[in-house]
């Protein structure tokens, strides 16, 4: 079953403001990936993060890895209308390689 | 990264009858999978296909349900078959392409009815 804890569920901001989201796990994972889905598409990659405390950026996203890694955070910074989808977190168990297990998901609405 | 395409990208079916997905890559990758999302839902993986043998499947899902091939290191195919409306999902395939790194297809959109 579904080992990942992603909150919020949804996000309602304007554009220009900050968006924050994380996913918690009881499980320890060695690799933590995000993604963007808009509708009619299949998920994007995002950032991927191999290394606990491992920060990483990619333009106005930046994520990280937790330290107990079983954590992992997403930020988007300065958000614009295009922004706007469905972000996944996935983790990967360190015995199941290439296996991943989503969070539910948090949806992200960029008002102008 | 890989680039993967997806036939067909969405199908009306009658329950009762099978759809065969396919799954290209344009390059050769060591893994490909198979993720279903349903309606509003998160992924679920359904399985590995493993080539030139039969397919690992996750708790849940069977190969009399989900038969999947994996002729050559750049394409797979995913059957569902016996579609019930319950099977109305996306059916995602990903790949595993350089430093580990998993990458989506655009996803076959199935409505069963």
């Amino acid at each position: 079953g579904q080992q990942l804890n992603q909150s919020p569920q949804s996000m309602f901001i304007q554009e220009g403001e900050d968006v924050s989201m994380n996913c918690t796990s009881s499980s320890i994972f060695n690799t933590w990936l995000w993604y963007k889905q808009e509708p009619g598409e299949g998920p994007v990659l995002l950032i991927a993060l191999y290394k606990a405390g491992e920060l990483t950026s990619n333009g106005r996203l930046t994520a990280q890895f937790g330290i107990t890694r079983k954590d992992s955070f997403l930020n988007i910074s300065a958000s614009i209308p295009s922004d706007v989808g469905i972000y996944f977190c996935a983790g990967q168990l360190g015995d199941s390689w290439g296996k991943l297990q989503f969070g539910a998901g948090t949806q992200v609405v960029v008002t102008p | 990264s890989a680039v993967i395409s997806q036939k067909p990208s969405r199908d009306i079916c009658q329950r009762g009858t099978s759809l065969t997905i396919q799954c290209q890559v344009d390059s050769q990758v060591t893994m490909m999978f198979w993720y279903r999302q349903q309606p509003g839902q998160s992924l679920t993986l359904i399985a590995t296909a493993n080539q030139g043998s039969e397919a690992t499947y996750e708790s849940g899902f069977v190969i009399d349900k989900f038969p999947i091939s994996r002729p050559n290191l750049t394409f797979s195919t995913l059957t569902v078959s016996n579609m019930s409306p319950e099977d109305s999902s996306i059916y995602l395939c990903s790949v595993v392409y350089a430093q580990e790194t998993q990458y989506f297809g655009p996803g076959t959109r199935l409505l069963v009815l």
